[in-house]
């Protein structure tokens, strides 16, 4: 079946500019996570959706950060005002349930690169 | 919240079996210990989760000893195609934050001819 998909793949943006980064997860998944991934570095957890539950939004760096996720389906993680800082691989990975131990399915990400 | 520490790479051969460590000293009751692998430019990808003992699946073993302070990842006959990052995930089956979502920077594995 299909898997994770993201789009865009590549996004180049100048900074100050606001990006949105889409998510769609295995259908049926309940929950949903975005990380990021900078360059060398580990994933960053950054927010998790579980069902129609209130978000889990203690990784967010910055209140520039925030997602949605409509219809307990696809996602949107919107960067406003971006910094160079920013660059990174944003991953989007779903869970069948509503364990964290659950495996999550990842996507293959969108590297965001901010001049 | 359980932190956990691997070390950074380990270089092997090809046919040779690697075993990859992870320390988690202060894993709680309810925590699981979940490994991903990660190739270059994609998602991680799960491998193998455990709660204690050993756990065995078609691509590898997982050792947890009685204490569950530490895990190995047995990897057995590696091949060029197993070079990668692998992550060890500690993280718990209940409610509340998911910050303890923590991958950390994994093992980088390269396997040679």
């Amino acid at each position: 079946g299909a898997g994770v998909s993201q789009s865009p793949s590549n996004k180049v943006t100048e900074k100050g500019k606001d990006v949105e980064l889409r998510c769609d997860p295995i259908s049926g998944h309940t929950a949903l996570y975005w990380y990021r991934q900078s360059l060398g570095q580990g994933l960053e957890f950054l927010i998790y959706f579980q069902g129609n539950s209130a978000p889990d939004k203690s990784g967010l760096p910055s209140d520039r950060f925030s997602a949605e996720r409509t219809g307990g389906s696809v996602s949107t993680l919107t960067i406003q005002r971006t910094q160079q800082e920013d660059s990174a691989v944003y991953l989007c990975a779903s869970s069948p349930s509503r364990g964290a131990w659950d495996t999550q399915y990842f996507g293959p990400g969108t590297r965001l690169t901010v001049l | 919240l359980a932190k956990t520490t691997q070390p950074i790479s380990m270089d092997s051969y090809e046919g040779q079996e690697v075993n990859i460590t992870c320390s988690h000293n202060n894993i709680a009751t309810n925590d699981y210990i979940t490994w991903y692998q990660q190739f270059p430019s994609q998602g991680p990808r799960f491998i193998i989760q455990g709660y204690k003992t050993k756990v065995t699946n078609e691509v590898a073993s997982l050792f947890i000893p009685a204490d569950r302070k530490s895990s190995t990842l047995s990897l057995p006959r590696v091949s060029l195609s197993d070079t990668a990052v692998y992550y060890c995930l500690v993280c718990s089956n209940y409610g509340g934050s998911q910050g303890n979502l923590i991958f950390g920077k994994g093992t980088k594995l390269s396997v040679k001819p």
